[in-house]
């Protein structure tokens, strides 16, 4: 299996401008996470799926985010306009399962918004 | 409030050298305690816990839970090098929550 697959790796967009961020999880998998990573925060959860619905997107930061899981392959997390305080890596991550545990991660996407 | 708390926040040894590193928790619907390492791109399983007192072991890196004092500690003996990374302690059930690491720098 090619494990989760993000998209784009990196991105420097300029502040105002729409980013989305794509991510493949494992074929199997039933749960997707969207984490964003910084060095005064750590990883946050932004939002989870399970089966395309998305369960909890309290961690998401406002308005400006937001995501879809269309189908059991594929979701994107968009944030529009873009703001430099959203400069960070965003993991993708997904799991087989309720109890099975482990999280798989994606190679991360890093934003840089000028 | 949900929350993993990771100590130390940083730590640097030297090659050889035995360390240990701190998760305690507080969190709802508890069903696993995780551990990740990360060196620069994305995190890279190490352990997953469920149970208080059963010892998970790889190598020269082993866990334990306390479900009953609610923390974990992940130990690594005869540090080398490759070691020096984030270690990464993530707790729950439905969901995980992530503490913001313990970054280890191991000096040859």
């Amino acid at each position: 299996d090619a494990g989760v697959i993000q998209s784009p790796r990196h991105e420097v967009t300029e502040m105002g401008q729409e980013v989305t961020l794509r991510c493949k999880p494992i074929s199997g998998h039933d749960y997707l996470f969207w984490y964003r990573q910084t060095m005064m925060r750590g990883l946050e959860l932004l939002i989870y799926f399970n089966n395309n619905v998305p369960i909890d997107d309290s961690g998401m930061p406002e308005d400006r985010f937001s995501a879809k899981m269309p189908n059991a392959s594929f979701s994107t997390l968009k944030i529009q306009p873009s703001e430099p305080r959203d400069s960070a890596v965003y993991f993708c991550a997904s799991r087989h399962g309720l109890n099975t545990g482990e999280l798989f991660f994606g190679e991360g996407s890093r934003l840089t918004v000028l | 409030e949900d929350k993993v708390v990771q100590s130390p926040l940083s730590l640097v040894v030297h090659e050889g050298d035995t360390v240990t590193l701190n998760c305690s928790y507080e969190v709802t619907n508890f069903r696993s305690l995780l551990w990740y390492k990360q060196e620069k791109k994305a995190p890279t399983f190490l352990f997953m816990l469920t149970s208080s007192g059963i010892e998970k072991k790889s190598g020269r890196l082993s866990s334990i839970l306390d479900k009953k004092e609610l923390f974990s500690i992940l130990n690594i003996t005869a540090t080398q090098t490759g070691d020096s990374a984030i270690y990464l302690c993530a707790v729950g059930g439905n969901q995980f929550y992530f503490g913001t690491g313990t970054s280890l720098t191991v000096i040859p």
